[in-house]
């Protein structure tokens, strides 16, 4: 079974400029959730979306969104960007309620603002 | 409220000689214990879970860790290091939330260098 993909793996944006990231969970799993990894600020929780309603959210400002797709894909956009933005961005998905409920995570999207 | 401490950013070893890589979990609900391993330049890979039950743990490429509730511990432990395992460590904390919604709590991560 394929693993959680996100594209692009890497990103140049200038600050300002908004920018979507996309993540195709591993088949059947309904679970979408992103994080943002900073040398900084570690491993933060952005948000998780299921059945394509965004059911939890972590502590980050309006400029962070995303979205779920009936196929259970996910977007995150950011907008108007900051320096402060660059990061690793990592999605991870699972399936709720079964015995390997558990999030698997994608490679990641690095971005970097200038 | 959730969080994790691991102590020791850095943790070196030789080749051969155990690893002990250590953290402590704050969790008002019964947790659920995590560790995950990072390559450079690649997402995080699971070794091992915690969810209830026996409280030793294996997981995947020889790890294991052990649940003590008393100590609000979960520390890896590995017997014999390979050069391969030089890598970053994070452990991560969750209970679910009544709407099932899962959210990690990681710690700040041990990286891990085995020498020759």
């Amino acid at each position: 079974k394929a693993g959680v993909t996100q594209t692009p793996r890497y990103l140049i944006k200038t600050r300002g400029q908004q920018v979507t990231l996309s993540c195709s969970p591993i088949s059947g799993h309904r679970s979408v959730s992103w994080y943002q990894q900073t040398p900084g600020q570690g491993l933060q929780f952005l948000f998780e979306y299921f059945s394509e309603t965004q059911r939890n959210k972590g502590n980050f400002p309006g400029r962070f969104s995303g979205r779920q797709f009936s196929n259970s894909r996910s977007e995150m956009n950011v907008s108007t960007l900051e320096l402060g933005d660059s990061a690793l961005y990592l999605c991870a998905s699972r399936l709720p309620g079964t015995v390997t409920d558990t999030q698997y995570f994608g490679p990641g999207t690095r971005l970097t603002v200038l | 409220a959730q969080s994790v401490t691991q102590l020791g950013s850095h943790v070196s070893v030789s080749e051969g000689a155990l690893v002990l890589l250590r953290c402590n979990y704050s969790s008002s609900v019964p947790p659920y214990l995590f560790w995950y391993v990072q390559y450079p330049n690649q997402g995080l890979q699971l070794l091992l879970k915690y969810t209830t039950g026996a409280t030793l743990v294996k997981g995947i490429n020889g790890f294991e860790a052990e649940f003590k509730k008393s100590e609000t511990s979960f520390h890896l432990t590995k017997p014999s290091a390979h050069m391969s395992d030089a890598a970053e460590y994070f452990c991560a904390v969750s209970g679910l939330t009544q709407g099932g919604s899962e959210k990690l709590v990681f710690g700040k991560g041990t990286k891990l260098t085995v020498n020759p």
